[in-house]
């Protein structure tokens, strides 16, 4: 069965710490992982990794795919309270029929 | 540019009965997704569709159907509900489709009782 798993499961830091969440898979016809934030009901997109070592950036936050090891990091960098969230991975799969198998998300607290 | 949009934001349905849910994508948007979001469960994937043809489909029972207008608005459908259909159920929508980069919207926050 496809699953994504994603840990930890909750985690609270102090502003300006960095921070890596993880995110490994286990999904037939591998596409692609996908990060999203979730802060109050609409997820919004950070990245899509399709390719295995490349890292993707975006300001404080980057990412990086390992397709032989099955997992994704995502990594924030000196944190804000803003980026209280909870962080969502999905992973893309299929052929034909293309799905998206959800993790259930890292909780992340940053406190001033 | 104006977001996604779902209507109704709330509902309260009982058993048995059966729900359409809407959803606006962004302008110019073709692909709209839906999802189900579940404290037990997390986010599922349920359906996409794109230039009114569904593209694909996750693994959800027949009473959950979906349609895309001709504008790109689309319509979820559920019939014969049942206590674990309460969910909040997110539209999705982006240009190229393909479950790649994606809008949500707010959701809507399904309730059976």
């Amino acid at each position: 069965e496809d699953k994504v798993v994603q840990s930890p499961l909750s985690l609270v830091v102090h502003e300006g710490d960095t921070v890596t969440l993880n995110c490994s898979y286990e999904v037939t016809n591998f596409r692609s992982l996908l990060w999203y934030k979730q802060e109050k009901k609409a997820p919004t997109f950070l990245f899509m990794l399709t390719s295995s070592g490349i890292e993707k950036k975006s300001g404080r936050l980057s990412s990086i795919l390992d397709k032989k090891e099955l997992f994704s990091i995502l990594n924030i960098t000196a944190t804000q309270t803003g980026d209280s969230a909870v962080y969502l991975c999905a992973a893309m799969r299929g052929d034909s029929n293309y799905q998206l198998i959800w993790g259930a998300g890292t909780k992340l607290i940053i406190k001033p | 540019k104006a977001g996604v949009t779902q209507t109704p934001r709330y509902l309260i349905k009982t058993r048995g009965q059966q729900v359409t849910l809407s959803c606006s994508p962004i302008s110019g948007h073709r692909s709209v997704s839906w999802y189900q979001q579940t404290p037990g469960q997390g986010l599922q994937f349920l359906f996409e569709y794109f230039s009114e043809t569904q593209r694909n489909k996750g693994n959800f029972p027949g009473r959950f159907s979906g349609r895309q207008f001709s504008n790109s608005r689309s319509e979820m459908n559920v019939s014969t509900l049942e206590l674990g259909d309460s969910a909040l159920y997110l539209c999705a929508s982006s240009f190229l489709g393909g479950l790649g980069e994606q809008y949500f919207g707010p959701g809507t926050r399904l309730t059976v009782t």
